[in-house]
């Protein structure tokens, strides 16, 4: 049972290139999310999903889109990086019916 | 606006001793309150949890105390040992939005063999 899958684990970018970080869970959970942590600032939300085909916003979700067209799946995209967007990136999932959130082992991203 | 505020950033305690990370929240609609701890190169892992309508939730050496008066709930782990250093953090959520949780800065913790 693999859990939440994070690819990929690192990634330099240039400013202004794009790319899309993949978040994949095998444990049937309804809801996933995408977080970013920085040093002092804690885990930020960026987007969430209730259910395939819905996404919202979170606390920080400008330079950022996201697609849950799949139920195992969730994607984030940075559709023209900035140095500001160099961050640790989290996706979590959980149940409908519980709290719990399960992390991924996290996206390191540079923007240069 | 940071709706949960944790301290301290750091904390440096001796094998054996106790840790207390404190944290204080805004919004009185928070009905859930975790503690995330997150090893270096891995992602957050639920430690312990409580709700308001209790004062304290005990599990084995953490324990959290709540204070919904003051709005504040804290850490306490007893007989700290190396295997504790990590980085903790609080956390709320309401029911209502998705459980989305709102987490504080994060206490790195190390524990002193």
């Amino acid at each position: 049972n693999a859990g939440v899958t994070q690819t990929p684990k690192f990634r330099v970018l240039k400013t202004g290139q794009s790319m899309t970080l993949l978040c994949a869970q095998d444990m049937n959970h309804e809801y996933m999310y995408w977080y970013r942590q920085d040093p002092g600032m804690g885990l930020r939300l960026i987007h969430y999903s209730v259910g395939e085909g819905t996404t919202a916003k979170g606390e920080v979700p400008d330079g950022y889109n996201v697609s849950r067209l799949k139920k195992q799946n969730f994607l984030l995209g940075l559709e023209s990086a900035a140095p500001s967007q160099t961050s640790v990136y989290f996706c979590a999932s959980k149940s409908s019916g519980a709290n719990v959130l399960t992390f991924g082992a996290g996206s390191r991203l540079t923007v240069l | 606006q940071q709706q949960v505020k944790q301290s301290p950033q750091s904390l440096i305690v001796q094998k054996g001793g106790i840790s207390i990370i404190n944290c204080a929240y805004e919004n009185t609609a928070f009905d859930y309150f975790p503690w995330y701890q997150q090893f270096p190169g891995k992602g957050p892992a639920l430690l312990i949890a409580i709700r308001p309508d209790v004062s304290e939730k005990k599990e084995g050496r953490f324990t959290i105390s709540f204070n919904k008066s003051a709005k504040q709930f804290s850490l306490h782990i007893m007989d700290s040992q190396p295997g504790d250093s990590a980085t903790y953090f609080c956390a709320a959520s309401m029911e209502t939005s998705g459980s989305r949780l709102t987490f504080g800065e994060g206490t790195q913790l190390t524990v002193n063999p």
